[in-house]
């Protein structure tokens, strides 16, 4: 496997259950981020790891639950979601850099949810 | 709340044409502006990251420009060809004591035969 991959690449699922969204990075970065596309909205940022730690909330829901246990593995925990949580989620990684570069971003497939 | 603005919102050419989409972004904080590109149904993929006000960048019939004292970055594409097809996305990145892109909502592209 090279690049950035992600599990289930579909997931439908009720408001009770409980599921989790895997990603995987084979290219030796140190962050890895989740992204939730929305129908008609930009890409937006959910969590960011850099260095296995998460630097990035942005205001959340708890219902989601973002675990990074190693650089190459994130997962994102779900349960009792919403039929607005029904989005494409992506994952991305990158190699970070201290200021005065910059971090292009790899990303998964995505991860088609919805949420009945 | 910091927007990143793409213009137009979608754009249908014949093969062969030349166009060009904007991407305006806050000009405070600038860090890098990223361009990818998003083919239906396969991951965004990197096309250009700038960082200096004044940038140009190319690759094959695309290119890129950068303004950060306006905040605004142009992307062009010389004779359009239908695998151009495509969504594209720019990025503006800041710096929050890590790497924080915002993304805008895409121009998509369609080149007709």
């Amino acid at each position: 496997e090279t690049g950035v991959t992600q599990t289930p690449r579909h997931l439908v699922m009720g408001m009770t259950n409980k599921k989790s969204l895997k990603c995987e990075q084979h290219l030796g970065h140190n962050a890895m981020y989740w992204y939730k596309q929305s129908a008609k909205k930009p890409l937006e940022l959910m969590f960011v790891y850099s260095l296995e730690e998460r630097v990035e909330n942005n205001s959340v829901p708890s219902r989601f639950s973002p675990e990074c246990p190693n650089s190459s593995h994130l997962f994102l925990h779900l349960h009792t979601l919403q039929p607005e949580d029904s989005a494409l989620y992506l994952c991305a990684s990158s190699q970070a850099r201290t200021s005065g570069a910059s971090d292009t971003q790899y990303f998964g497939p995505g991860t088609r949810l919805t949420v009945l | 709340i910091l927007n990143v603005e793409q213009s137009p919102q979608s754009l249908h050419v014949q093969e062969g044409d030349s166009t060009n989409f904007t991407c305006s972004f806050p000009s405070s904080n600038f860090y890098a502006l990223h361009w990818y590109r998003w083919e239906t149904a396969k991951s965004p993929e990197a096309l250009f990251v700038m960082t200096l006000n004044g940038d140009e960048k190319k690759k094959g019939r695309i290119s890129a420009t950068l303004n950060t004292k306006e905040g605004y970055s142009y992307l062009y594409i010389k004779g359009s060809q239908p695998e151009d097809s495509a969504t594209y996305l720019c990025a503006w990145g800041s710096w929050g004591g890590s790497y924080i892109p915002t993304f805008g909502r895409g121009t998509s592209l369609i080149v007709h035969p």
